[in-house]
């Protein structure tokens, strides 16, 4: 079964530091998608993205975050400037693009991100 | 605004009982309800969700969810819990124009043997 896999499984960065996370969605998805969980608490959204252009975010996902996909398969988040709070579990997601918003996001086994 | 209140941070029953988690929703367009699994230090697996037609509507490992739409609720059952059962549950809705889920805080369910 087609599935969403992400890079690294866990990253631990010193406070201030540039972090890159990766993930490679379903093959034949359109949108994208990156969530967090801290430790303890509930699933958040953070941005979602179609066509190579960011179509929603919340208000979590500020000017230190950003997303890219640089090539054809890699879809990565990049945190520029590391706090002790952007520790918490990153998951990726991807669905299909059928104009349906009740498609099912599939999200990957997540990147767990520990800053010191 | 969309929002999801998941009763019960924490459930605990027996094997072989039924599992009831609960789950309601605010939602100003009409909704698209999912139940997720997440076993301990793995993602988010989709149980079961709902976008149109019967509201009940069947899962994987026996789970299933009825959408009441007077009661803005999504509940999740399953008639006989097993072991490998246990697991976080969030409840999740998205809507019309909108793709990013809204989660709930996630109940623990523990299985007692």
């Amino acid at each position: 079964e087609p599935e969403v896999t992400q890079t690294p499984s866990h990253q631990v960065t010193q406070m201030g530091q540039e972090v890159i996370l990766r993930c490679v969605p379903i093959s034949n998805h359109l949108y994208f998608y990156w969530y967090r969980q801290i430790l303890g608490q509930k699933v958040e959204f953070l941005v979602s993205f179609y066509n190579n252009e960011i179509s929603e975010k919340s208000e979590i996902f500020d000017d230190q975050f950003s997303v890219e996909r640089p090539d054809g398969s890699n879809f990565t988040l990049k945190i520029r400037s590391t706090k002790l709070e952007d520790s918490a579990m990153y998951f990726c997601a991807s669905s299909a693009g059928t104009g349906d918003t009740g498609n099912t996001i599939y999200f990957g086994e997540g990147s767990w991100l520990t800053v010191v | 605004a969309q929002s999801v209140t998941q009763l019960g941070s924490h459930v605990s029953v027996s094997e072989g009982a039924l599992v009831l988690l609960r789950c309601n929703y605010s939602s100003s367009v009409p909704p698209y309800l999912f139940w997720y699994v997440q076993y301990p230090n793995q993602g988010l697996q989709l149980l079961l969700k709902y976008t149109t037609g019967a509201t009940l509507v069947k899962g994987i490992n026996g789970f299933e969810a009825e959408f009441k739409k007077s009661e803005t609720s999504f509940h999740l059952t399953k008639p006989s819990a097993h072991m490998s059962d246990a697991a976080e549950y969030f409840c999740a809705v998205s809507g019309t124009g909108r793709r990013a889920l809204t989660f709930g805080s996630g109940t623990r369910l523990q299985v007692q043997p």
